[in-house]
């Protein structure tokens, strides 16, 4: 059974704090991951996705991968009350098959408190 | 930007009926997806397709039934809808590097 576990949370954080969200999976062929942002009521948002191990920054968002230890986080720097949400980790195996699909971890509501 | 519609934001349908929701993509992708989200259980994948008119079972499919007769668009069935079938349905599709594109959700209610 393929896993990703995530804190659950919830999380709070002061706004301008660097918020960091985690999560590892059990599968070692999974290759590609993903992270959404769901504000409540609302679908799930990609927000950053990441291949290989290391940084990958994008604005206010950094996604880390240790595909070693089977982990990847999210942070958040300079956090706003607007990121206020439920953040969901994916992850999925080598591209190419046609029954792809991703396994998602249960998600970490983040707080950020003005 | 990848597109995905679905039907209804809000459902409301009684025990027993046959409940029709549906998916429409606008970026030629091959793979769609259905899921659920409950509070406390997270995204259940209920079926994907890869394929017009090829379907696959998730990890909780009994009680619903999927169609796919145009590429762009994929429907779930509830054959007869259950007050236990109560939840926020999203469908998905696949993009050129994996990452999955959300629809707005419906949120099914069954009394």
């Amino acid at each position: 059974q393929k896993e990703v576990e995530q804190n659950s949370g919830p999380l709070s954080v002061p706004e301008g704090a660097i918020a960091s969200l985690n999560c590892t999976y059990s599968d070692r062929g999974s290759q590609s991951f993903f992270w959404y942002r769901q504000y409540s009521g609302k679908s799930p948002e990609l927000i950053m996705s990441i291949y290989s191990n290391g940084d990958k920054e994008d604005g206010r968002f950094t996604a880390q991968l240790n595909k070693a230890s089977q982990y990847v986080s999210l942070l958040i720097r300079d956090s706003q009350p607007s990121d206020s949400a439920t953040y969901l980790c994916a992850g999925g195996p080598n591209s190419g098959g046609s029954n792809y699909k991703l396994t998602f971890g249960k998600g970490t509501l983040l707080t950020v408190n003005p | 930007d990848v597109k995905v519609t679905q039907s209804s934001r809000y459902l409301v349908k009684r025990t027993g009926e046959k409940v029709f929701l549906e998916c429409v993509q606008d970026m030629d992708h091959e793979n769609m997806f259905w899921y659920r989200q409950d509070p406390g259980l997270g995204l259940r994948l209920i079926y994907f397709s890869y394929d017009v008119k090829m379907k696959e079972k998730g990890d909780i499919p009994e009680g619903y039934s999927v169609s796919r007769e145009k590429k762009e668009r994929f429907s779930l069935i509830l054959e007869s809808a259950s007050t236990n079938q109560t939840s926020m349905y999203l469908c998905a599709s696949r993009g050129d590097r994996d990452e999955q594109y959300f629809g707005p959700g419906t949120r099914l209610t069954v009394t």
